[in-house]
């Protein structure tokens, strides 16, 4: 089974910073999908970013990039200039490239403070 | 527009009522999921479905049971509702293989309070 694990239960950035956050994740898959998903205080969860595990290539989405660590079983989401709008609620997941259900962290609250 | 929707938003119900969650897709997916996520905001996935007349039960044991009849629908039922039911449900859909059909798209969420 598959296990993601997001250390960081709460973290707080001043606006226009950059603040990272951590996730790791247990599979002995070679194949799959890591996903950043984002929840927005009473809001629809949207995809942030994601990263195919084939790829050595970290991805990137504007302001949002990951640092993809295959080795270590590491993906991590870096957020550059952040906005009041960053704002949420940030999940880490995890697919099979089969493209099975998703498999989500604890999730990491996330302040971005004016 | 293709989207996914979850009706009600908001729903207060009394102990030992029936009730149903409405989810909808529009964008023809094949895979479509029932989270539950907790007061501390974990999401823990009590029943998916791969297609018509497929469902099976997720990680978290949950009294509700889900049909799928439609490839477009997914609702979610409580027999009898208990106040341990009190959560936000999320429901979710993705098509079925390929790199790009991945992503998982969530609806709004109905947030049940069973008194």
């Amino acid at each position: 089974a598959q296990t993601v694990t997001q250390s960081q239960p709460e973290m707080s950035v001043q606006e226009a910073e950059t603040v990272t956050l951590s996730c790791t994740y247990d599979t002995s898959e070679n194949n799959y999908y890591l996903f950043w998903y984002k929840q927005p205080p009473s809001r629809q969860m949207i995809l942030v970013i994601r990263q195919e595990a084939y790829k050595q290539q970290n991805a990137t989405e504007n302001r949002f990039s990951v640092n993809f660590q295959k080795a270590a079983k590491s993906f991590s989401l870096k957020i550059s200039d952040s906005q009041l709008g960053d704002t949420a609620m940030y999940f880490c997941a995890f697919t099979m490239w089969t493209g099975n259900m998703l498999t989500f962290g604890g999730g990491t609250r996330l302040m971005v403070k004016p | 527009e293709a989207d996914i929707y979850q009706t009600p938003r908001y729903l207060v119900i009394g102990t030992g009522k029936k009730i149903t969650l409405e989810c909808s897709q529009t964008m023809g997916h094949d895979k479509m999921y029932w989270y539950q996520q907790d007061p501390g905001m974990e999401l823990h996935l009590i029943h998916y479905s791969y297609g018509v007349n497929s469902t099976e039960k997720g990680d978290l044991s949950s009294e509700s049971t889900v049909s799928r009849i439609r490839t477009e629908h997914f609702p979610l039922t409580l027999e009898s509702a208990r106040p341990s039911h009190t959560s936000q449900y999320l429901c979710a859909s993705s098509a079925y293989e390929g790199v790009e059909n991945t992503e998982a798209f969530f609806g709004q969420g109905t947030r049940l309070t069973v008194v």
